[in-house]
C-alpha cells in the first residue's frame, strides 16, 4: 500500500480481555514505532523496532504490553488484561531510519469498558 | 531522561499575523529535532527536522525553526498564518541509542481567527 495501515480502526473491549493491534508499515521501511495518544495528550513512545536489532521496549507502561515484528514487516501490539486506563489511540509509524520522516498510520482507537 | 516541553497548551493568532510556537528539550547530546502537525481528522505530518548544520531550518507550508543549543530550544515560526494552519503542533526529539526513541511534547493547539 501507499502508506502505513493499521487495523482495526476501532476496538471496543471489556476490561480484562486481551487485544491485538496490527500495523503494516510502508514497504522497505526499516524502522517501526508504536505510540499511544490519550485524549488531549501528546504522543507517548511505547516501542520501536529497527532492522534486526533488539527492539527498544523502554516505553511500554507495564508487562501487560508486548509487541513483535515478524519478518521485518508487520507488527502486532498486544495488550493483555486490558484496563480502562488503556483506552487511547494507538499510533504506528515507520521510517527509513532515525533521520528520516516517520510516516504515521491512522491509528486504532481502543475503548475499554 | 530526555524530555520535551511545549509551554503553551493553546495559542490563538489572527490570520495574517506571525506565529511562534515554543519548544524546549532536555537531552545530553545534540538531539534529532522534529516538528509535526496533526490536523483535525488527519494523521501526523512532518513539518521540518534538524540534525546538524545550519541552525535555521526550512520546512513545508512556509514554516521554519531555529535550533538554539544555548537555550535548548527549537521554536517553530511562520511569518503569516493562514486559517488552514489551525491544528495541533508537536515538537519531538529523537534520542536514546541510535536516536530512534522519539519523545514528543504535549502539543500546542493553534487557533486562527479571521
Amino acid at each position: 500500500g501507499a502508506g502505513v495501515s493499521q487495523s482495526p480502526s476501532n476496538k471496543v473491549t471489556e476490561k480484562g480481555k486481551d487485544v491485538e493491534l496490527r500495523c503494516d508499515p510502508i514497504s522497505g521501511h526499516t524502522a517501526l514505532y508504536w505510540y499511544r495518544q490519550s485524549l488531549g495528550q501528546g504522543l507517548e513512545f511505547l516501542i520501536y523496532f529497527q532492522g534486526n536489532s533488539a527492539p527498544d521496549k523502554s516505553g511500554l507502561p507495564s508487562d501487560r504490553f508486548s509487541a513483535e515484528r515478524t519478518g521485518g514487516s508487520v507488527s502486532t501490539l498486544t495488550i493483555q488484561r486490558t484496563q480502562q486506563e488503556d483506552s487511547a489511540v494507538y499510533l504506528c509509524a515507520s521510517s527509513f531510519g532515525r533521520d528520516h520522516e516517520q510516516y504515521f498510520g491512522p491509528g486504532t482507537r481502543l475503548t475499554v469498558t | 531522561a530526555q524530555s520535551v516541553t511545549q509551554p503553551d497548551i493553546h495559542i490563538t493568532v489572527s490570520e495574517g499575523a506571525s506565529l511562534e510556537l515554543r519548544c524546549n528539550y532536555s537531552y545530553g547530546a545534540t538531539p534529532y529535532l522534529f516538528w509535526y502537525v496533526q490536523s483535525p481528522g488527519q494523521g501526523l505530518q512532518l513539518l521540518l527536522k534538524y540534525f546538524s548544520g545550519d541552525t535555521l531550518v526550512q520546512g513545508i507550508k512556509g514554516f521554519e525553526a531555529e535550533f538554539k543549543r544555548s537555550q535548548s530550544s527549537f521554536n517553530l515560526r511562520k511569518p503569516s498564518v493562514h486559517w488552514s494552519d489551525a491544528a495541533e503542533y508537536f515538537c519531538a526529539v529523537g534520542a536514546g541509542t541510535g536516536g530512534f526513541k522519539t519523545i514528543f511534547g504535549a502539543g500546542t493547539r493553534l487557533f486562527v481567527k479571521a
